[in-house]
């Protein structure tokens, strides 16, 4: 079945750029999302379309795909930003859906 | 507001039934697919299963996790969407989301708050 692959725990320093990435197959015929969740709260779609902000997330927020990866990447990050980001494609299989396990990102 | 609420989870014992609800305000319900999507605890996110508008026959897919087991349904009259989950599993305990499509893509910018499942003995 098809999976995407993303680091367990991303860390870095406040004011810092962090990056996430995503591993898959064929990604050059699927678009990658991305969603933030803080603890204790709901997703939120923060890029959409391999690189698209949706309204009113932050520019901080970019999205790219280059080969079988697409990256997430916030600049300046905050201590606001600690949060779970999770990749997700639409494959067309009997699990039309996949989520990436999810990368924990901690802003020392 | 545009908002989605959910209710109905609970404890239910394995082999029982329960049937979530979500009710949607802000935004034109009837326009848009709809999804449920659970989040195990301490777990990563796992779609369950979508509903597509009337425009689409108001057409269902599921995972295969929940296939023949779960059914999606909804009532755009009362701007609610339902997950009617039967033969439950201690595996199906979660945070159930109703989440909202945006161009009928599998792309969710609209997300309830979650309720809470848990199948136990």
């Amino acid at each position: 079945s098809y999976a995407l692959v993303q680091p367990p725990s991303v860390a870095v320093a406040p004011g810092t750029s962090a990056r996430i990435t995503c591993g898959g197959n064929n990604f050059e015929t699927k678009s990658v999302h991305w969603y933030q969740q803080k603890p204790g709260q709901a997703p939120v779609l923060v890029i959409h379309y391999d690189s698209d902000r949706p309204s009113g997330i932050p520019e901080r927020f970019s999205g790219s795909k280059s080969g079988n990866t697409a990256t997430l990447t916030i600049t300046r990050v905050e201590v606001g930003d600690e949060a779970d980001y999770y990749c997700q494609v639409w494959e067309s299989s009997d699990n039309p859906v996949v989520f990436g396990g999810g990368t924990k990102l901690t802003v020392l | 507001e545009v908002q989605l609420v959910e209710s109905g989870g609970g404890l239910v014992q394995p082999g029982g039934s329960l049937r979530l609800s979500c009710v949607a305000s802000g935004f034109t319900f009837s326009d848009h697919y709809m999804d449920w999507v659970r989040q195990a605890p301490g777990k990563g996110l796992e779609w369950v299963g979508r509903i597509r508008n009337k425009a689409n026959s108001h057409n269902t897919e599921y995972a295969a996790s929940v296939k023949g087991r779960f059914i999606i349904s909804r009532d755009d009259s009362q701007r609610s969407l339902f997950l009617q989950m039967n033969s439950l599993k201690t595996e199906d305990t979660a945070l159930y989301y109703c989440a909202r499509e945006d161009n009928a893509n599998f792309v969710w910018g609209l997300w309830g708050q979650g309720t809470l499942v848990t199948v136990s003995s």
